[in-house]
């Protein structure tokens, strides 16, 4: 059963303008929520995280918000550039008794055009 | 800085073959991981292990074998390949017992074609 949803499989902006991808989750236990990148030939790649105590996490270009009553987190690229064009993955992590343990979405496929 | 590393990167069987990969990390992590992925079905996760001397299946393990031979290296078997089981695989590594601000660490992947 998929706890972390990634609804999109695919988006496409324009460079400049704002990219917003979705998740939500099915989880209440879930205390960490964490945003990766994946290029082609590539392993994915840490992006940014926020904890569940947190509802905004800002880095440079990329803004995580979290909504904890909606289960929901959107992550935020603001201005867009060609060289963002990768799948990302969000995946939510929960202490289990073997430890901490990351699940994943399906990943959303981002094109920013020129 | 070599991060988690995994061989090969290239890998075409022909049905029936048999092979392992490779996966060692350097970081002294705790927890190693094998993932399969493959289009529009995301990161999906073969097997797992939690801690030196321990594995445990994910949720796609059949027709997979792994062996955690010692706390730095964990390798993935296909026994006998099928057409199925073309993916792109990746290892994974994290310290599961401290909220580990990045997750996991992952490979580059080893791209498998079964023909």
């Amino acid at each position: 059963d998929q706890q972390v949803k990634q609804n999109s499989p695919s988006l496409s902006v324009q460079e400049g303008r704002i990219s917003i991808l979705n998740c939500d989750y099915t989880n209440s236990m879930f205390d960490y929520f964490l945003w990766y990148k994946k290029y082609p030939a590539e392993g994915p790649t840490f992006l940014i995280s926020i904890s569940s105590i947190k509802d905004k996490n800002e880095d440079g270009r990329f803004t995580v918000f979290l909504n904890k009553s909606a289960k929901h987190l959107s992550l935020h690229i603001v201005p867009s550039q060609p060289g963002d064009s990768a799948v990302y993955f969000c995946a939510a992590s929960v202490y289990t008794n073997s430890g901490y343990a990351l699940n994943f979405g399906k990943g959303t496929s981002l094109l920013v055009t020129p | 800085n070599a991060g988690v590393t995994q061989t090969p990167k290239f890998q075409v069987l022909k049905t029936g073959q048999s092979m392992t990969l490779q996966c060692a990390q350097d970081m002294n992590h705790n927890s190693m991981y094998w993932y399969r992925q493959d289009p529009g079905m995301g990161l999906r996760l073969i097997y797992y292990s939690a801690s030196e001397g321990t594995t445990d299946k994910g949720e796609v393990p059949n027709g997979y074998n792994v062996s955690r031979l010692n706390k730095r290296e964990f390798s993935l078997r296909l026994e006998s390949a099928a057409p199925s089981q073309t993916s792109v695989y990746f290892c994974a590594s994290s310290e599961i017992w401290t909220q580990d601000l990045y997750g996991y660490t992952f490979g580059s992947g080893t791209r498998l074609t079964v023909v």
